[in-house]
């Protein structure tokens, strides 16, 4: 069964710094693919960024970036110039991608981010 | 594109009345959509996966007869709290597989049962 772990579930930090969050996860599975969701108060799903395990550079978007190291089976989320929009829950997840378009979203506990101005 | 749709946003309802929570993908054609059950401060459960025209399959310990999913097109499924009660209180959300593996989600139904 695959797991994920986020071990930080708050974190807080000052407006235009960087924050790291943290990830891990477990599986016997060598293709897999790992995201990273945004929950606002909104409490809408947002996509921050996916990475597939299949590529060996880490995935960016914009301020977003992730730290993916595959043996070690870890996928942090850095967050550059933080900002107040950003304050939300993060949550980690991961699916095996078998093709059959059904495949279920293996999700962390989430880490509460809030940003301080 | 790739937006998914929940109706109503949020439901109050009595106990021991049904609720029906509708969940579409806007323009797209979904292959499969997910059910989820989220309490304040934790994270998203699953509760199943329906395929449009086939049975919902429940993720265990998930009452099949209490959460009843109609998937009746690649637009569209039906999320039906039978008989609720007060611990059905949650927040409910649903989401949509397009290609790739992704998901998309709606912005989830807020359901208080009194």
């Amino acid at each position: 069964a695959q797991t994920v772990t986020q071990s930080q579930p708050e974190m807080s930090v000052q407006e235009a710094e960087t924050v790291t969050l943290s990830c891990t996860y477990d599986t016997s599975e060598n293709n897999y693919y790992l995201f990273w969701y945004k929950q606002p108060p909104s409490r809408q799903m947002i996509l921050v960024i996916r990475q597939e395990a299949y590529k060996q550079q880490n995935a960016t978007e914009n301020r977003f970036s992730v730290n993916f190291q595959k043996a070690a089976k870890s996928f942090s989320l850095k967050i550059s110039d933080s900002q107040l929009g950003d304050t939300a829950m993060y949550f980690c997840a991961f699916i095996i991608p078998w093709g059959f378009g059904n495949e279920k979203l293996t999700f962390g506990t989430g880490t509460r981010l809030t940003i301080i101005p | 594109g790739a937006v998914v749709s929940q109706h109503p946003s949020w439901v109050i309802c009595k106990s021991g009345t049904s609720v029906k929570i509708e969940c579409r993908s806007l323009d797209f054609q979904a292959t499969t959509m997910f059910w989820y059950r989220q309490f304040p401060k934790q994270s998203l459960m699953l509760m199943a996966t329906s395929n449009e025209g086939s049975k919902a399959t429940y993720e265990q310990g998930v009452e099949k007869d209490k959460f009843l999913i109609n998937h009746a097109s690649l637009t569209l499924s039906t999320l039906t709290v039978t008989s609720a009660h007060p611990e059905d209180s949650s927040f409910y959300i649903c989401s949509a597989t397009r290609d790739r593996d992704e998901q998309y989600f709606g912005p989830g139904t807020r359901l208080t049962v009194t």
